[in-house]
């Protein structure tokens, strides 16, 4: 089945260092998007990508970078993790119209920063 | 932009009774209200979602409502059974398929 995947799936970092979360689909959509998710916050958008060659911020893109290296491809990068970005982060993609308004969210990507 | 707010943030609720979740929102222009079902340790997936020119859409045992003019909608669970437990995002977009601003999310647990 077509499908939203993230690597890793945990990852456990000091304050400092430089993360990168990737993120992959066969679904073949155009869109795709990062999410944070903290308790209680919902889910809050950091970048999202409608191709290839389109990056736009969201709400909280501060201390954030992406990357869209292909179609299916979405990398965000965390230049110098602090521990405030600890969160579970969530990619997504969608494909309107002809695939539907829903956003397909990837399993998720546990980062704890220390 | 846009402000989505949702209440309550926790809901227990006994088997077989109805559930409520209510989401506000604060940009007029949105014109598309989906609704996320998060299991334990899942990632969000789609339950019901309405547009702005409609009032209310069911789907089996869960409906949406939607009153544009207070800003407001909600989502009605009947017959609540355990499997209904989960965490439920609502959310508002200008235009389908453009990004979402999401609410904080409501806990409901479905007590056997």
């Amino acid at each position: 089945d077509a499908d939203v995947t993230q690597t890793p799936r945990n990852r456990i970092t000091k304050t400092g260092k430089r993360i990168m979360l990737e993120c992959s689909q066969t679904k073949g959509h155009d869109r795709m998007y990062w999410y944070r998710q903290d308790p209680g916050l919902g889910l809050r958008l950091i970048y999202y990508s409608f191709d290839v060659k389109d990056i736009n911020k969201g709400e909280i893109s501060d201390g954030y970078s992406v990357s869209r290296q292909a179609q299916a491809k979405f990398s965000l990068s965390l230049e110098s993790a602090i521990p405030n970005q600890t969160a579970l982060y969530f990619c997504a993609t969608s494909d309107p119209p002809l695939g539907g308004n829903e956003q397909f969210f990837g399993p998720g990507t546990r980062l704890t920063v220390l | 932009g846009e402000n989505v707010e949702q209440h309550p943030s926790t809901l227990s609720v006994q088997e077989g009774d109805s559930a409520v979740i209510k989401c506000t929102y604060s940009d007029s222009a949105s014109n598309y209200f989906p609704w996320y079902k998060q299991e334990l340790g899942k990632r969000p997936q789609l339950i019901i979602d309405i547009r702005s020119n409609v009032g209310e859409k069911k789907d089996q045992r869960i409906a949406v409502t939607l009153n544009k003019t207070a800003k407001h909608f909600s989502l009605h669970i009947t017959e609540t059974q355990p499997e209904d437990s989960a965490v439920y995002f609502c959310a508002a977009s200008l235009n389908a398929g453009n990004m979402l601003t999401f609410g904080g999310g409501t806990r409901l647990m479905v007590k056997p």
